[in-house]
């Protein structure tokens, strides 16, 4: 069936770099918006990235802004998150979501753990 | 503190009906389709209402969604052990240029 799996979380300390994976597969990735959502240790979620069906547009949460960077390879069925400069506050599970034209999260992955701590 | 505003819990009995509210502005519920998102204990979050009132195949009936203006509820009836988990409402920000989630609404089954 549709499936989105997430990897690349770990532990790193506070100014560092990871770099999330989402590998799609059993749908047409180029098809469809992806979006990284986030969710910190007991609470709710948190959009974090949205980018298009060709990257050729991108936003991002202002907690992220400027630190975060999507990207996604149609061809490898794959989308990324860049994080640097990271913080405590960033600590999460991050999931990737397949999103329709209208905002809609319709698959999700299962999620990647990041945790941000000296 | 969330962009939408959902009750941080609620609960019900076996058989009973229960509803959740979500409550936004203009620039999202108000001008956007709401959607509504099932996470069970432990696993990742599941579309459980698409545009405002859709079931994705596979949701049985007892789950509904509408909403009026700046406002959106979703309703389970029949109410069921299984349906113990967190609920979240989303939807478009148009100021934000992305979308915006409920805090989210603790469902107990007594």
């Amino acid at each position: 069936q549709v499936q989105l799996v997430e990897s690349g979380g770990g532990l790193v300390k506070p100014g560092g770099s990871l770099r999330l994976s989402c590998a799609a597969s059993r749908f047409t990735f180029g098809d469809y918006f992806m979006t990284w959502i986030r969710q910190a240790p007991g609470k709710g979620l948190e959009w974090v990235s949205y980018i298009s069906r060709t990257s050729s547009s991108t936003n991002y949460a202002d907690s992220v802004k400027g630190r975060f960077t999507i990207s996604r390879d149609n061809a490898k069925q794959s989308l990324y998150l860049q994080m640097n400069s990271l913080r405590a506050e960033d600590t999460a599970v991050y999931y990737c979501a397949r999103t329709d034209d209208s905002g809609n999260m319709d698959v999700w992955g299962k999620g990647t753990t990041v945790t941000v701590s000296s | 503190q969330s962009v939408l505003t959902q009750p941080p819990s609620t609960s019900g009995t076996p058989g009973q009906r229960v509803t959740i509210s979500c409550s936004g502005s203009s620039s999202n519920v108000g001008s956007n389709a709401v959607s509504w998102y099932q996470q069970l204990p432990g696993t990742a979050p599941k579309l459980l209402i698409y545009s405002n009132d859709q079931r994705p195949s596979g949701v049985p009936d007892r789950f509904s969604g509408s909403k009026s203006g700046t406002s959106a509820s979703l309703a389970i009836s029949g109410l069921q052990s299984e349906d113990e988990a967190d609920y979240y409402c989303a939807a478009w920000d148009d100021s934000l240029n992305g979308p915006v989630f409920g805090g989210g609404t603790k469902l107990t089954v007594l």
